[in-house]
């Protein structure tokens, strides 16, 4: 079975600073990972994707995130953080190899960022 | 190139009905998938199409149902709705295929209330 757990509900920082946003992971095998935002009364929006290769990923919008294995982790991070950044954010995982339910998206549970002027 | 859209955006019924929510994938895409998100279970997998055929399914009564047509695009209907089926319904689109690196690409979002 494959999980991820999101630690924080909510994060808070302000404008400028950077930002982390917690990602856990646990698949039998390699994973695919990814991150997802949400703005309110709206769908999910792809922000990036780990495959393989280079352990740090840059997405849409100035996200980038880490892929550690030994800490079975996917932290999405942004050096700068704007108040439109205010979200929820959701990091998924799917297992390699893939076969009937394996090749489904396992999403946490969200953090809630919020961004203050 | 349009993304995924889903009709109708809005949808209030009552318990015991029945709703079909549609939902149509970007230009090329084969695999639909259906997600219900609530605040209590957060994003669960209802059942991924691909070709018309349903490949994967998650962990839903038989009340959830769904299809997809041959130009992909893909219905999902529930029978007998009960209060607890009230929450925003996503489809995502992908490549499908055998690529397992597919990004699903999400559409709006049905949101279903059941009074």
């Amino acid at each position: 079975a494959q999980s991820v757990a999101q630690p924080e509900d909510q994060v808070n920082v302000a404008e400028g600073n950077p930002l982390t946003v917690k990602c856990t992971y646990s698949v039998s095998g390699n994973p695919y990972l990814f991150w997802y935002v949400q703005y309110p009364n709206r769908g999910l929006q792809f922000l990036l994707k780990y495959i393989t290769g280079d352990n740090l990923v840059k997405g849409s919008y100035g996200f980038e995130a880490e892929f550690n294995k030994s800490q079975t982790s996917f932290h999405l991070k942004k050096p700068s953080a704007l108040v439109s950044d205010s979200a929820l954010y959701f990091c998924a995982v799917r297992a390699i190899p893939t076969s009937g339910s394996a090749r489904q998206l396992t999403f946490g549970s969200g953090t809630q960022l919020t961004v203050l002027p | 190139k349009a993304g995924v859209t889903q009709t109708p955006r809005y949808l209030i019924k009552t318990r015991g009905q029945q709703v079909t929510l549609s939902c149509s994938p970007i230009s090329g895409h084969r695999s639909v998938s259906w997600y219900q998100q609530t605040p209590g279970q957060g994003l669960q997998f209802l059942f991924e199409y691909f070709s018309e055929t349903q490949r994967n399914k998650g962990n839903f009564p038989g009340r959830f149902s769904g299809r997809q047509f041959s130009n992909s695009r893909s219905e999902m209907n529930v029978s007998t709705l009960e209060l607890g089926d009230s929450a925003l319904y996503l489809c995502a689109s992908s490549l499908g295929g055998g690529r397992t690196t597919d990004t699903q690409y999400f559409g709006p979002g049905t949101r279903l209330t059941v009074l």
